[in-house]
Formats: structure tokens, C-alpha cells, sequence
């Protein structure tokens, strides 16, 4: 069964430092998401991108923020000055098709923790 | 704004006790509702959902019926099985809206 894999399952970093979140989206996919969740609160979301472009962020989503899909199949998240608030679990979702009804699958996340 | 309110947990139950997690919503117009379980180690996975009122979503034995009028979408099971133990996680997808709205998620362990 197709899913979404994201790397690495944990990564602790400095204060300050840039990170690097990858995420590999199910192949026909077309709409690709970032979620977080800090420990003990809500999964929040934080940016959609369809067609090569951001299609919506929230407020958490940043200067700081940035997300690329260079080379058709990795879909990133970076962190560019990571700060302590940074750590939480972040998911990376697709969806194949528009429509709020659709199912979105997501990867089993990645743990940030800043130090 | 558009929100979700889940049951605090976590919630302890034995093997074939009858379950309710309790989820209700805020949102303008006509949301579609979410059921998402993540089972330890592993990522979000969609266990049901509704897309209108009075829609009933179920998989793998639970069920959540979608109910404008009280505005929730409780989800429940009739028999838990200790496999069922994981985190569950209401959400909405409001009218208009591509992105998920989340719940806090409910920490459910079910014991032998």
C-alpha cells in the first residue's frame, strides 16, 4: 500500500541552527501539507502547497518557515533558526485529488527537538 | 474561527468494555468530520468519517455519527480489543477549506 514516508524519525538540533525536514508524498499525489503537534496540544496545521506554490499557511508559518518540492518527489520543511518552541512532532501529508472530502495520508512524523 | 474539542484523556478501559471518545465542533456552514487514529510508531491514519449531517462514518467497528444539531461527531465502539489502543483524533475540513482542523487527541489504553 502507497504511504508517505518522512526522514528522519528524530532530530535533535542546536538553538539557531537550520533544519531540514523531508518528506516523500504517496507518487500521484498532487496537494502536500505540514502539520505539527507540540507535545500535550493540538495537531496544528501550517502550510499547503499544490502546483509548485503555497496555497495557504497559518500564522505559525513564518519568515522562518519555508517549504520546496525540488526534484518532483521530496517535499521539504526547513527550519531556518531553529528556536525552542520549534520542538514538536511534524507531519508531512498528501492528497490526490481536490475536495475537502478527500482522504489525506499522512507520514508517521518526524520529533524536533531544540536544544 | 473553526475548532475541535475532544474529550480529555487519556482514557483506561478493559478488553470488551464499551467505548466513547466525545468530539464536538465549531465551524461555520457545513464542515465534513474526521476520525484520524495513530497507533504507536506509526503515522495518522484515517479510521472514518462523515461528510454530512446525519451521516454515519464506521470502520473496524467504531462508528460516529455526524449531528449538526449538537454539533458533534462522537465516536464509539461496542467491544475494544487491546489492539485498539493508540491515539485518536478528531478533525474537520470546513466548507471552502482544504486543510485539516484538529482536536487535542485522546490517549486510549485498552488492557487485557
Amino acid at each position: 500500500e502507497p504511504e508517505v514516508t518522512q526522514t528522519p524519525s528524530h532530530q535533535v538540533t542546536q538553538m539557531g541552527q537550520e533544519v531540514i525536514l523531508r518528506c516523500v508524498p504517496i507518487s500521484n499525489h498532487l496537494y502536500f501539507y505540514w502539520y505539527r503537534q507540540i507535545l500535550g496540544q493540538k495537531v496544528e496545521f501550517l502550510v499547503s502547497f499544490y502546483n509548485n506554490e503555497i496555497s495557504e499557511k497559518s500564522e505559525i508559518f513564518d519568515d522562518q518557515f519555508s517549504v520546496e518540492r525540488p526534484d518532483g518527489s521530496n517535499f521539504t520543511l526547513k527550519i531556518r533558526s531553529t528556536k525552542l518552541e520549534d520542538s514538536a512532532m511534524y507531519f508531512c501529508a498528501s492528497r490526490g485529488i481536490r475536495g475537502r472530502n478527500t482522504e489525506a495520508f499522512f507520514g508517521q512524523g518526524t520529533r524536533l527537538t531544540v536544544v | 474561527g473553526n475548532s475541535v474539542t475532544q474529550m480529555e484523556g487519556p482514557v483506561t478501559l478493559s478488553e470488551e468494555a464499551f467505548l466513547t471518545i466525545n468530539c464536538t465542533y465549531t465551524a461555520t456552514g457545513y464542515p465534513s468530520l474526521f476520525w484520524y487514529v495513530q497507533y504507536p510508531g506509526e503515522g495518522l491514519q484515517l479510521l472514518l468519517k462523515a461528510t454530512k449531517a446525519d451521516d454515519k462514518g464506521s470502520n473496524k467497528g467504531f462508528e460516529a455519527t455526524y449531528r449538526k444539531e449538537t454539533t458533534s461527531f462522537h465516536l464509539e465502539k461496542g467491544s475494544v480489543q487491546v489492539s485498539d489502543s493508540a491515539v485518536y483524533f478528531c478533525a474537520l475540513s470546513a466548507q471552502g477549506a482544504q486543510k485539516l482542523v484538529f482536536g487535542q487527541g485522546t490517549r486510549l489504553t485498552i488492557n487485557p
